[in-house]
């Protein structure tokens, strides 16, 4: 089976430039989790929707940030404008249910850099 | 915070022994996961234990859970080179979304 699958794997952008992120699902998972990671902070949830709604946005950093879920097995993470701070590395990760009681499967990231 | 603590931070150990790592976290919960980390990879699943449980074995891996002082271990027995990773718990406490840790940062010496 194919695992969660982000692009681009790496980005590396100009501060104020649009950034978007993408992230496939595992077939037949129903909730989607984006993740920041930065040696400061660490592994930060940013947003975690089940069938396709948002449950929790309280980690998204601000209005920059956006995230969509347009159909079922598609994710993205927006940040408009780009800045320095937001150089990280940006996880997403697909479970079957809702909430902590099932493993979340991880794609392996996008490195993203502000410049 | 309910963020689980790892100790130690880092750990470098030879291959054939055992390594273990510690995590603990400060609100109740529901479940504990662990989850390792390959050097730019993404983190993958090793184990979810239930708060009514209190060990849990796949493989060389073994997990046990102390909910009266909040805290888990993670052993890794008869090391290899590829269990050269970072290992994170992650707690729920109750939020409906995991808290994960800073992690313990594991080296394997052939």
């Amino acid at each position: 089976d194919a695992g969660v699958i982000q692009s681009p794997r790496h980005e590396v952008t100009e501060m104020g430039q649009e950034v978007t992120l993408r992230c496939k699902l595992i077939s037949g998972h129903n909730s989607l989790f984006w993740y920041r990671q930065t040696m400061m902070r660490g592994l930060e949830l940013l947003i975690y929707f089940n069938n396709n709604v948002p449950i929790d946005d309280s980690g998204m950093p601000e209005d920059r940030f956006s995230a969509k879920m347009p159909n079922a097995s598609f994710s993205t993470l927006k940040i408009q404008p780009s800045e320095p701070r937001d150089s990280a590395v940006y996880f997403c990760a697909s479970s079957w249910g809702q909430g902590t009681n099932q493993p979340q499967h991880f794609g392996d990231g996008t490195r993203l850099s502000i410049l | 915070s309910q963020q689980g603590e790892e100790d130690p931070q880092a750990l470098s150990i030879q291959e054939g022994e055992n390594a273990t790592m510690n995590c603990s976290y400060k609100t109740s919960i529901n479940n504990l996961q662990w989850y390792r980390q390959n050097s730019g990879r993404g983190l993958v699943h090793l184990i979810l234990i239930r708060s009514n449980e209190r060990e849990k074995h796949s493989g060389r891996l073994r997990v046990t859970l102390d909910t009266s002082k909040k805290s888990s271990s993670l052993l890794i027995t008869a090391s290899r080179a590829a269990d050269t990773a970072s290992y994170f718990c992650a707690t729920d406490g109750n939020t409906g979304k995991l808290i994960f840790g800073q992690g313990t940062t594991l080296q394997v010496k052939p």
